[in-house]
């Protein structure tokens, strides 16, 4: 299983881009890098999700290098709400399940005005 | 759509005692996975189910088991409860098993507290 590394905190002000570094460096072929996002006292909820080069929604960027051995996770423009502890996964979801999927330590995201 | 819900939400026991936790899956999910969260030991997984089939088990005593019924709920029990129990319990669901964009729906979470 691919264990990842992320900082254990950040700090950043409103109206900035924030970008999160997650390093997994035995990452596997079959891996996939997922993201969640959590506040206190309630679950985790998916951000974003990607194999390689980039993908971007409506919340989100992720950059993933071609080597694949770490993912950044890009966030535009935060807002006080966007402090929250951010997981990076990996795991090879294409035939494995919850149990396969680890929860790092996470990264504790902290906005301020 | 509604999300996942979990019952209670918040929950005191005492030591020796008994818990049952509940959650109700997003409609038409039908793997459930249940993960204890402390603030020690981060998110851990405890069990997963699918089509009422326990397909995967973390590294948790015998004192923790899990079912899940026809209609995808799911409830988790917690025999001779200890102090370190105490954590926030969490239900997620998913549409499948595996598969590309595989993705966890998570609930609020039970609040469990152990005296």
């Amino acid at each position: 299983l691919a264990k990842t590394t992320q900082p254990i905190s950040m700090d950043s002000y409103e109206g900035q881009e924030v970008n999160i570094t997650c390093s997994h460096n035995n990452i596997a072929t079959n891996d996939y890098i997922t993201w969640y996002q959590q506040f206190p006292s309630q679950g985790p909820r998916f951000i974003i999700q990607g194999y390689k080069t980039k993908v971007t929604n409506e919340v989100a960027s992720l950059f993933i290098p071609a080597d694949r051995k770490s993912s950044t996770l890009s966030l535009p423009r935060v807002s006080l709400s966007d402090t929250a502890v951010y997981y990076c996964l990996v795991g090879d979801i294409s035939r494995s399940s919850a149990s396969k999927i680890i929860f790092g330590s996470g990264t504790r995201l902290s906005i301020r005005p | 759509k509604a999300g996942v819900t979990q019952t209670p939400r918040y929950l005191i026991k005492t030591r020796g005692q008994q818990v049952t936790l509940s959650c109700s899956p997003i409609s038409g999910h039908r793997s459930v996975s249940w993960y204890q969260q402390t603030p020690g030991q981060g998110l851990q997984f405890l069990f997963e189910y699918f089509s009422e089939t326990q397909r995967n088990k973390g590294n948790f005593p015998g004192r923790f088991s899990g079912r899940q019924f026809s209609n995808s709920r799911s409830e988790m029990n917690v025999s001779t409860l200890e102090l370190g129990d105490s954590a926030l319990y969490l239900c997620a669901s998913s549409p499948y098993l595996a598969g590309e964009f595989y993705e966890q729906y998570f609930g609020p979470g039970t609040r469990l507290t152990v005296t």
